[in-house]
């Protein structure tokens, strides 16, 4: 199975900060990621799929890039709800594995 | 609006078996591959099994083969999880999701399922 890892594994941030979590697989998987945020509590909120390619609805603070190993997540500007854990995904060869997640809090 | 809403989750002792539904109202049903996920209280995401369209292919993550069925009813816009010689290890929030894209893009909100004695 294709093996995600996150980083960091949490951070400590401001609103209005700029933040970047970044997800690397264990081998290439082209654009095959999505990134969920998940409150607690609630199930996990998609943020971005096939990399970089955002859902209706999800505000434009929220960006993704990256191909093959590594992929980044960035919020352009930090706001409430966004203190979460975020998760990313890779959907390129099941079991469709997660990244173990990176917390963000005040 | 999609909505999914899961359901059977419970109290079940080790070996025990355990069916859970999710309900699926707001969306064609039968134009979606459907998908089951677990978390563990304070831990990441578990992706478990995935469904096709007509019900006639699945893929599940090897700890869960041979003892977790996912199935269908497209008649009833309806996703199961049949869940067999359960294990204090499968204790967990169970979540049924639409795979849209490259993605979990409509999750439901989770059904408990515990596993004791």
């Amino acid at each position: 199975a294709i093996q995600l890892t996150q980083s960091p594994s949490s951070l400590s941030a401001s609103v209005g900060d700029r933040v970047t979590i970044t997800c690397r697989a264990s081998q290439g998987i082209s654009g095959g990621v999505a990134w969920y945020r998940q409150k607690p509590g609630k199930a996990p909120q998609l943020l971005i799929f096939d990399a970089s390619s955002f859902p209706a609805g999800v505000p434009s603070r929220f960006s993704g890039s990256g191909s093959g190993t590594d992929f980044t997540l960035t919020i352009s500007s930090l706001q409430p709800e966004d203190f979460a854990t975020f998760y990313c995904q890779q959907f390129i060869s099941p079991p469709f594995t997660f990244g173990p997640g990176t917390k963000v809090d005040i | 609006e999609v909505q999914l809403v899961e359901s059977g989750g419970g109290l079940v002792p080790p070996g025990g078996s355990l069916r859970l539904s999710c309900a699926a109202s707001g969306v064609t049903f039968n134009k979606y591959w459907m998908s089951w996920v677990r978390q563990v209280p304070g831990k990441g995401p578990e992706w478990l099994a995935n469904i096709n369209r007509d019900g006639s292919g699945s893929y599940s993550v090897d700890s869960v083969k041979g003892r977790f069925t996912i199935s269908r009813d497209n008649a009833n816009n309806s996703l199961f999880l049949q869940m067999n010689s359960l294990r204090a290890e499968d204790t967990a929030v169970y979540f049924c999701a639409r795979e849209h894209g490259s993605a979990g893009d409509y999750w439901g909100q989770g059904t408990l399922v515990t596993v004791s004695s």
